[in-house]
């Protein structure tokens, strides 16, 4: 069975703070997306990473891929109450499988 | 634009009653539908996919059922509820394009009492 970790699954900060969200598996993806989920709604694509070691920004939002292409990281700088949402890895191979998910919270 | 409508949002039934989500698509041809589970706050699980009518997949034996009567709608059903069915049900649908994102419904909450 394909599992992907995150890590943290719960994260409490305050406003201004930097964090970073780990997703990590013993498989090797073809590419692996981020979503970010708000209460009531389904998940929203943030990104896509395709190539092992790529990196891609989304304003203060940066995701990483790993070399191996096994794992990821999304770290968030100056958070802001706005981020607050759950956020889903997805790796694929022959199928899409999503990760265990954070729970972030942004306090102002 | 494409857009994906699935109802209800919330939805009360007593264990047994029989069960149906509606999932359509907007604005795009021959899309690969499915139908996910969510635990509360967590990651999601896939129930089925479909890449064309008729065509249904399940990934997961358990007490529902879905179908693709039409190219761009997709139901998940049951005819008799367990208590564990309960969860946040997900429609979704991506193009045939390889690395296709996921376009997610908002959501049907289900509550088996």
């Amino acid at each position: 069975t394909q599992l992907l970790e995150q890590s943290p699954q719960f994260l409490s900060i305050q406003e201004g703070e930097n964090l970073t969200v780990y997703c990590n598996s013993s498989s090797v993806f073809s590419s692996l997306q981020w979503y970010r989920q708000e209460p009531g709604e389904g998940p929203v694509l943030l990104v896509t990473v395709v190539t092992g070691g790529e990196v891609k920004k989304l304003k203060r939002l940066t995701f990483q891929f790993g070399d191996a292409r096994k794992d990821s990281s999304l770290h968030i700088t100056a958070a802001q109450p706005g981020d607050t949402g759950l956020y889903l890895c997805a790796g694929e191979t022959d199928k899409l499988i999503f990760g265990t998910g954070t729970r972030l919270q942004v306090f102002p | 634009s494409q857009t994906i409508h699935q109802w209800p949002a919330t939805l009360v039934q007593p264990v047994g009653s029989p069960l149906s989500l509606e999932c359509t698509v907007e604005g795009t041809s021959n899309p690969n539908l499915y139908w996910y589970r969510q635990a509360a706050g967590r990651g999601l699980q896939l129930l089925f996919y479909s890449v064309g009518i008729g065509q249904i997949s399940s990934e997961v034996p358990q007490n529902l059922s879905a179908s693709r009567p039409q190219d761009r709608q997709f139901i998940l059903s049951s005819k008799k509820l367990l208590l564990s069915d309960s969860g946040f049900y997900l429609c979704a649908w991506t193009d045939n394009d390889y690395n296709s994102p996921l376009h997610f419904g908002n959501g049907t909450r289900l509550t088996v009492t």
